[in-house]
């Protein structure tokens, strides 16, 4: 069975400082995706990625995979308030189910 | 292009009620899913389907039903609501290209009394 496993849950950062978010998910997965979702939204789809050593950036968040540790990251750099939100990872288990992490709650601080 | 429509947006129900969440999506994607988020737990698979006629059980299905007889429509039944129901359900679909994200609907905020 698959499980995803985020780490920090909260995260509270200054203004810009770097930081990075941790998935790690229990079984193979052949995809990997991030999203964001403010209070009381949608998740907005940030990155989906596909291979080992994969890597997708977008304006100061670049998101990475490596299979076989099974692991992603999500890079936050010199962050800035707009970012705040709650950041999930989801591995996809056979046709599109997507298994989720439980969510960081990112607050940056001016 | 609505993407993925969600109807109701909010609804209180009483122990024991039933109901059906609406979920239709216009972008002719062949899949389509429900979850439901609670504090601190993510989203959690509830039903799923993989195209027109075709479902099957996520990982908490019980006290909920599904059917797919259009691909762009994906209702979620509950059959007779329970408190352990109240939570914020959603709605997404996708192509299953590779590459390509699920996209979600707004959420149903649903409240059990």
């Amino acid at each position: 069975e698959l499980k995803v496993e985020q780490n920090p849950l909260f995260l509270s950062m200054q203004e810009g400082k770097n930081y990075t978010i941790y998935c790690n998910y229990s079984t193979t997965s052949d995809r990997l995706y991030w999203y964001r979702q403010d209070p009381g939204k949608s998740l907005e789809s940030l990155f989906v990625l596909l291979s080992n050593g994969a890597v997708k950036q977008e304006g100061r968040l670049m998101a990475s995979l490596d299979t076989k540790a099974r692991l992603s990251t999500l890079h936050i750099t010199a962050a800035v308030h707009d970012l705040s939100a709650t950041y999930f990872c989801a591995a996809k288990q056979g046709a599109q189910k997507l298994v989720f992490g439980q969510g960081t709650r990112l607050t940056i601080n001016p | 292009n609505a993407g993925v429509t969600q109807t109701p947006k909010f609804q209180v129900l009483k122990t024991g009620q039933s109901m059906t969440l609406q979920c239709a999506q216009d972008m002719n994607h062949e899949y389509m899913s429900w979850y439901r988020q609670d504090p601190g737990m993510g989203l959690r698979l509830i039903h799923y389907s993989v195209g027109a006629g075709i479902t099957d059980q996520g990982e908490v299905p019980n006290g909920y039903n599904v059917s797919r007889s259009t691909t762009e429509d994906f209702p979620l039944r509950l059959l007779s609501a329970a408190p352990s129901q109240t939570s914020v359900y959603f709605c997404a679909s996708g192509s299953g290209g590779a590459g390509q994200p699920q996209h979600f609907g707004d959420g149903t905020r649903l409240s059990i009394l």
